[in-house]
């Protein structure tokens, strides 16, 4: 089955304390990209990723990285957590930025 | 800020009605438009896509019209079914690396 899958689902953690979200696309897709949705704000592009070891920013990448060593993969990194990154987050994948993306289920975040 | 837009936050329809959700982007440039569908506690789900060099599309129950010359777009889904609730975003890529979203529009299904 096509999919996108993210890890973990839901998460709470402490501000400052490092974490990873993964993503995974098991189509082969060569663009993948990370988005956080807020209320009243949709969904704004973090990172993107055009191909393996090519990633850039999007509109809000301020407090994340992101890499890209497998065309599969593309984990994000918060390095310090702070609670304005409580947010819903979705990973993407596509073959290239203008077709349809496959989104994953989300992941909520909450930093206390 | 974001070049794609939504005309109404909220949309409420009667069931086997059409809807018509509306969008507005500001980049001329835009060449690839494309809808999603987010239902409760889900990802965004594909439903159609159009390139500029069209100016409508047609799915199974939905229809996407561009209208370039007002930097326009809209989704038609005929007889709206309770299954169509969701929140409808519209997207825009101008030709770069990026897609940039509307902010969404809540489609509410009256019985």
């Amino acid at each position: 089955e096509a999919q996108v899958t993210q890890n973990p689902r839901y998460l709470i953690t402490v501000t400052g304390k490092k974490l990873t979200v993964t993503c995974s696309q098991n189509m082969n897709h060569e663009y993948m990209s990370w988005y956080r949705q807020d209320p009243g704000l949709g969904l704004r592009q973090i990172y993107y990723s055009m191909n393996v070891e090519v990633t850039d920013k999007g509109d809000v990448p301020e407090g994340y990285k992101v890499s890209r060593k497998e065309k599969r993969n593309f984990p994000l990194i918060l390095e310090s957590p702070s609670p304005n990154q409580t947010s819903l987050y979705f990973c993407a994948s596509s073959f290239m930025v203008n077709t349809e993306a496959f989104f994953g289920q989300g992941t909520r975040l909450t930093v206390v | 800020g974001e070049s794609v837009g939504l005309h109404l936050p909220t949309l409420s329809v009667q069931e086997g009605d059409n809807s018509i959700i509306n969008c507005a982007y500001s980049n001329s440039a835009s060449d690839y438009f494309i809808w999603y569908k987010q239902e409760s506690g889900k990802g965004p789900q594909f439903i159609i896509d159009i390139r500029s060099n069209m100016d409508k599309r047609q799915g199974q129950r939905v229809t996407v019209l561009l209208n370039k010359t007002v930097k326009h777009l809209s989704l038609q889904i005929a007889a709206t079914q309770p299954g169509d609730s969701a929140v409808y975003f519209c997207a825009e890529n101008n030709g770069g690396d990026k897609i940039i979203f509307g902010k969404g529009t809540r489609l509410h299904i009256l019985p």
